[in-house]
């Protein structure tokens, strides 16, 4: 099946900086994404989503980008802190409250450097 | 509220046996399920549950089931376990009609 992907595994920021996070996905009918952030020994936690009807979504210093045309996602994390480090996964589904499982990309390593 | 708790966390078993995980939602959540992650193939869905009703499956052998009682707790099987089956094992919850899953810690099962 179709599959969501992510572009780095590994992302490198200074403490302080902006930090983008790129997904692209493949299939088409999806209408629902979401980032998650996993931090060690824990499960993924819900960081923002967004729906197909919208190109932009704003939370608490995280910004999730949405580009219907080229298939791609991106979380930006403002003033990135010590405490984001963690692997930030993005994932879709066919949304509507569905029985559709997520489909996960492989996620991307965010570190930051002091 | 509670979140999603699952046991046990950490688990050994040897390969041929069988494992049973249990997972219990948030309070409210009737809809639970669960995932894969290793990390050759990341995260996969396995199955969903609602109202004690398998509604959706991954695309797992049938050694991997799983069950939902009337108080939406859910219970995941893997029957014959081989060695590829250590993995994190998620446990996800929602509210029927919402796509926003809430996870759990995982239960990180070894086969050796």
């Amino acid at each position: 099946g179709e599959s969501v992907g992510l572009h780095l595994p590994t992302l490198s920021v200074q403490e302080g900086d902006n930090s983008i996070i790129n997904c692209a996905y493949s299939n088409s009918a999806s209408d629902y994404f979401i980032w998650y952030k996993q931090e060690s020994g824990k499960g993924p936690q819900f960081i923002i989503d967004i729906r197909s009807n919208m190109d932009k979504r704003q939370g608490q210093r995280v910004t999730v980008l949405l580009n219907k045309t080229v298939k791609h996602l991106s979380l930006q994390i403002a003033a990135t802190q010590p405490g984001d480090s963690a692997v930030y996964f993005c994932a879709e589904n066919m949304g509507g409250g569905g029985a559709d499982g997520l489909t996960f990309g492989k996620g991307t390593h965010l570190i930051i450097q002091p | 509220k509670a979140g999603v708790t699952q046991t046990p966390r950490y688990l050994i078993k040897t390969r041929g046996q069988q494992v049973t995980l249990s997972c219990s939602p948030i309070s409210g959540h009737r809809s639970v399920s669960w995932y894969q992650q290793t990390p050759g193939q990341g995260l996969q869905f396995l199955f969903e549950y609602f109202s004690e009703t398998q509604r959706n499956k991954g695309n797992f052998p049938g050694r991997f089931s799983g069950r939902q009682f009337s108080n939406s707790r859910s219970e995941m099987n893997v029957s014959t376990l081989e060695l590829g089956d250590s993995a994190l094992y998620l446990c996800a919850s929602r509210v029927k009609g919402s796509d926003e899953q809430y996870f759990g810690p995982g239960t990180r099962l070894t086969v050796t």
